[in-house]
């Protein structure tokens, strides 16, 4: 139980285009979602946190109208990376937290391969 | 602030040999720790937790950790290491273990010679 799923698993886009990263919590309601990046050989790094219905909170230095997260529903948000260039491509994961009937703790997304070429 | 160190990028073990990846945390509360497995290309697949009670926490895939809460140290071990345990491994903290966020060590790659 508390899977996440998250699509696609590798995108390619040509410099400019937008691409959209989707999460989906299958068997529970995701209140809370972050969403990480992950560089090779490197450890992850917390971009923002949503909460269903509210405007995502961003870390420092992640620019927020680039990196557009959506979090509409309790089993859907989003992550829109747009007009993507070459130092965009990178490993993103999301994650959300369980709901405290689970079980403390957090699950993850199996993560999207973004390339821009 | 929270950090969390992992002082050994890179771990290298024979199969059936022990392993202990160390996993130093700066935390002001009670902190919420965890180790994840990472494959290449892959998500983070939780090993085990720790909130409170028992310090020495059990996992899967025969994992376990012992929580030091005067060495500040949340150390994983394997009593025999398999092939399959190659991979990258991540010690993390939170608070809630909910809506606070993790913050994640910088890995540590594991490497077992057949």
């Amino acid at each position: 139980g508390a899977v996440v799923s998250q699509h696609p698993s590798r995108v390619i886009c040509k410099s400019g285009t937008s691409v959209k990263i989707e999460c989906r919590s299958l068997d529970f309601q995701a209140t809370t979602m972050f969403w990480y990046r992950q560089f090779p050989k490197q450890s992850l790094m917390l971009m923002a946190t949503s909460n269903e219905g509210s405007k995502a909170t961003y870390e420092q230095g992640v620019e927020k109208d680039k990196f557009l997260i959506n979090h509409a529903s309790l089993t859907l948000s989003t992550l829109t990376v747009t007009s993507a260039h070459p130092e965009d491509s990178s490993f993103y994961i999301c994650s959300a937290s369980l709901p405290t009937g689970i079980g403390y703790g957090y699950t993850f997304g199996s993560g999207t391969r973004l390339t821009v070429v | 602030a929270q950090s969390v160190t992992q002082p050994d990028i890179h771990i290298t073990v024979s199969e059936g040999a022990s392993l202990e990846l160390r996993c130093n945390y700066s935390y002001g509360a009670t902190p919420y720790l965890f180790w994840y497995v990472q494959s290449p290309g892959q998500g983070l697949q939780l090993l085990l937790k720790y909130f409170s009670g028992d310090t020495l926490v059990q996992g899967i895939k025969g994992f376990e950790a012992e929580f030091k809460r005067s060495q500040s140290s949340f150390n994983l071990r394997k009593p025999s290491v398999h092939w399959s345990d190659a991979a990258e491994y991540f010690c993390a903290v939170g608070h809630q273990g909910g809506s606070e966020k993790l913050v994640f060590g910088k890995g540590t790659k594991l490497t077992v010679n057949p």
